[in-house]
């Protein structure tokens, strides 16, 4: 069955601090992996996306990784702000059929001051 | 607009009435995704349509659900006959293609009582 896990459930940190979110997936075949940032009450935002062949992608604070030998993602989070507190949510593609774009069940983030 | 707009935010229904949710995808995205996320989950493939064409429809979670895309721009999703476990927020996205990164709008909430 394709899955994508998530952990940790919930994080709280303080402002200024790193973190680091998990993903692991078992969709096959895999295409891309992306990560998206969801806050509450709106609809997710992209930050990142990765095909088989990346290993790390950048956007600003937000590093993700993928190795795609163990199907495991991460996302980096440096030097928390305070709006970077939301979900967010790991998502991965098995290939161009629509059904099989499995979103995992998010990392709720809070940073507190 | 310049993104996704989804109407209405927010819905109450009794149980057993007729609800229809809209959403305006972003001009030029041949791809629309309808999903349904529960309190604290991610979102779940509901249907996806490739201009006006439903060309999945496998996670429709019954024959209450339709959702049409008459000329392949605004779509509709249609509840009838609501029940309480279809409460929810629904999301709506678009994309140019299925592999490229999904715009989402800001959902509906839909509150079945």
């Amino acid at each position: 069955k394709n899955q994508v896990e998530q952990s940790p459930q919930s994080l709280i940190i303080l402002e200024g601090k790193n973190c680091t979110l998990q993903c692991n997936y078992t969709v096959s075949p895999f295409s891309n992996l992306r990560w998206y940032k969801q806050d509450t009450g709106r609809g997710p935002v992209s930050l990142t996306i990765m095909t088989f062949s990346e290993n790390t992608k950048s956007n600003g604070r937000y590093t993700a990784t993928l190795d795609a030998d163990t199907k495991q993602s991460s996302l980096h989070i440096t030097a928390s702000q305070l709006s970077d507190s939301a979900s967010y949510i790991c998502v991965v593609s098995a290939e161009s059929s629509a059904s099989k774009i499995i979103f995992g069940s998010g990392t709720r983030l809070s940073i507190r001051p | 607009g310049a993104g996704v707009s989804q109407s209405p935010r927010y819905k109450v229904a009794k149980r057993g009435q007729d609800v229809a949710l809209r959403c305006d995808p972003i001009s030029g995205h041949v791809s629309l995704f309808w999903y349904q996320q529960a309190l604290g989950q991610g979102p779940e493939f509901l249907t996806y349509f490739q201009n006006e064409a439903q060309l999945d429809k496998s996670g429709l979670p019954s024959d209450r659900f339709f959702a049409e895309r008459p000329e392949g721009s605004v779509s509709t999703l249609k509840i009838q006959r609501t029940q309480q476990e279809d409460s929810a927020v629904y999301l709506c996205a678009g994309a140019g293609t299925t592999k490229e990164t999904q715009y989402f709008g800001p959902g509906t909430r839909l509150l079945v009582l």
